[in-house]
């Protein structure tokens, strides 16, 4: 069973609109949460994160918000942009660094 | 942020040969390396911690005498799929951990193995 679920593959929207990503997950025993990029035959990079003791996060163009009761996570985009189209993953990290990923969303951002 | 190479950025190979991956850490130190598999459509599964120094830690349902880890020094880790099958083909990626940066991992570029 998995620990972190992205239920959405795929997400498109137009070129400056809001994207908005959404990630499920279990087990709330976890220190921190991440969402990284990944282009095709790349490996991920790391975008934002936020400590589970807080309920945002906000980088530029990039907030990720944190509702723990729900167990959910959800980062936003905006404005979108057309280099945003990539795959999203969220992960779930502990004291021990290992990273739990969720199978990711494939986001298009149409010009 | 920090560089993390992998080599070969894919190979394919006959059966019951053994491939090895190559993980560095270009511009920082990294005692720490992690070893993801990734199929198709499919998220990011953690195979082992590569530790430098010591024995490698694998998660369960990985066969340690299949995945060879060994991390001989600080910047580099390498992963060798012994015998390997069809069913071992995947996209591996490396990560690395910088320890002078917040404890941020940053990943190689990966690996596609493609086992004939």
């Amino acid at each position: 069973d998995q620990q972190v679920k992205q239920n959405s593959p795929s997400l498109s929207v137009q070129e400056g609109r809001i994207s908005i990503l959404n990630c499920d997950y279990t087990n709330s025993m976890f220190d921190y949460f991440l969402w990284y990029k990944k282009y095709p035959a790349e490996g991920p990079t790391f975008l934002i994160s936020i400590s589970s003791i807080k309920d945002k996060n906000e980088d530029g163009r990039f907030t990720v918000f944190l509702n723990k009761s729900a167990k959910h996570l959800s980062l936003h985009i905006v404005p979108s942009q057309p280099g945003d189209s990539a795959v999203y993953f969220c992960a779930q990290g502990g004291s021990n660094y290992k990273l739990t990923f969720g199978k990711g969303t494939l986001l298009t951002v149409n010009p | 942020g920090a560089v993390v190479s992998q080599h070969p950025s894919w190979v394919i190979c006959k059966s019951g040969t053994s491939v090895k991956i190559e993980c560095r850490s270009l511009d920082f130190q990294a005692t720490t390396m992690f070893w993801y598999r990734q199929f198709p459509k499919q998220s990011l599964m953690l195979m082992a911690t590569s530790n430098e120094g010591s024995k490698a830690t694998y998660e369960q349902g990985v066969e340690k005498d299949k995945f060879l880890i060994n991390h001989a020094s600080l910047t580099l880790s390498t992963l060798t799929v012994t015998s390997a099958h069809p069913e071992d083909s995947s996209f591996y990626i490396c990560s690395a951990l910088d320890r002078g940066r917040y404890n941020e991992q940053f990943f190689g570029p990966g690996t596609r193995l493609t086992v004939l």
